[in-house]
């Protein structure tokens, strides 16, 4: 069974410090996505990632996938509080997605 | 463009009782999926449906169910509601291979 882990469940950051956000899973899979969700709301897409290597960018924020790691990573840049949500990962499995754990960031002023 | 709708925003239930819950996703989109988020947790799958036919099942009861209509409108189902059901609904929409699109949420309590 596909499983998705994220690392880390909790992070409280200064603000313009920099912070890596990690995404292991279990099988194979080409295709994985991030998503934001602030609290009560639903989930916002951020990353859409289709192949090995790829990498994309929007704003202070980088996400990578290397599909034979099996590794996705997010990456902020210079953290401000307009950042503090909680982030997930998610894998495409056999018509559904599986998402991560979800890591919860809270930047500090 | 109108992204993919819910309907009702919030809803109480109380323990045995039955709960419909309405999707309407982007124009456009054939598929339909259903995600079950309890609080603090990331969702977690329940259905899939395409061309109004069943694609996936989570591992979730019978008490869940649902169907998918000639406008690839949706609805779930939960039948004699538990405790444990209360949580955050998820629809979402996508076209048949691509980026899936979430509605804003149904957020069930049950009492």
């Amino acid at each position: 069974e596909l499983k998705v882990e994220q690392n880390p469940l909790f992070l409280s950051m200064q603000e313009g410090k920099n912070y890596t956000i990690y995404c292991n899973y279990s099988t194979t899979s080409d295709r994985l996505y991030w998503y934001r969700q602030d609290p009560g709301k639903s989930l916002e897409s951020l990353f859409v990632l289709l192949s090995n290597g790829a990498v994309k960018q929007e704003g202070r924020l980088m996400a990578s996938l290397d599909t034979k790691a099996r590794l996705s990573t997010l990456h902020i840049t210079a953290a401000v509080h307009d950042l503090s949500a909680t982030y997930f990962c998610a894998v495409e499995g056999t018509y559904k997605y599986i998402f991560g754990t979800g890591t919860r960031l809270k930047v500090l002023a | 463009d109108a992204g993919v709708t819910q309907s009702p925003t919030h809803l109480i239930k109380t323990r045995g009782q039955h709960v419909t819950l309405r999707c309407s996703p982007i124009s456009g989109h054939k598929s339909v999926s259903w995600y079950q988020q309890v609080l603090g947790q990331g969702p977690q799958f329940i259905f899939q449906y395409y061309e109004k036919e069943e694609r996936g099942r989570g591992n979730f009861p019978d008490r869940f169910s649902a169907r998918q209509f000639p406008n690839y409108s949706s609805e779930l189902n939960v039948n004699a509601l538990l405790l444990g059901d209360s949580a955050l609904y998820l629809c979402a929409s996508s076209l048949r291979a691509g980026a899936t699109f979430f509605g804003p949420g149904t957020r069930l309590t049950v009492l």
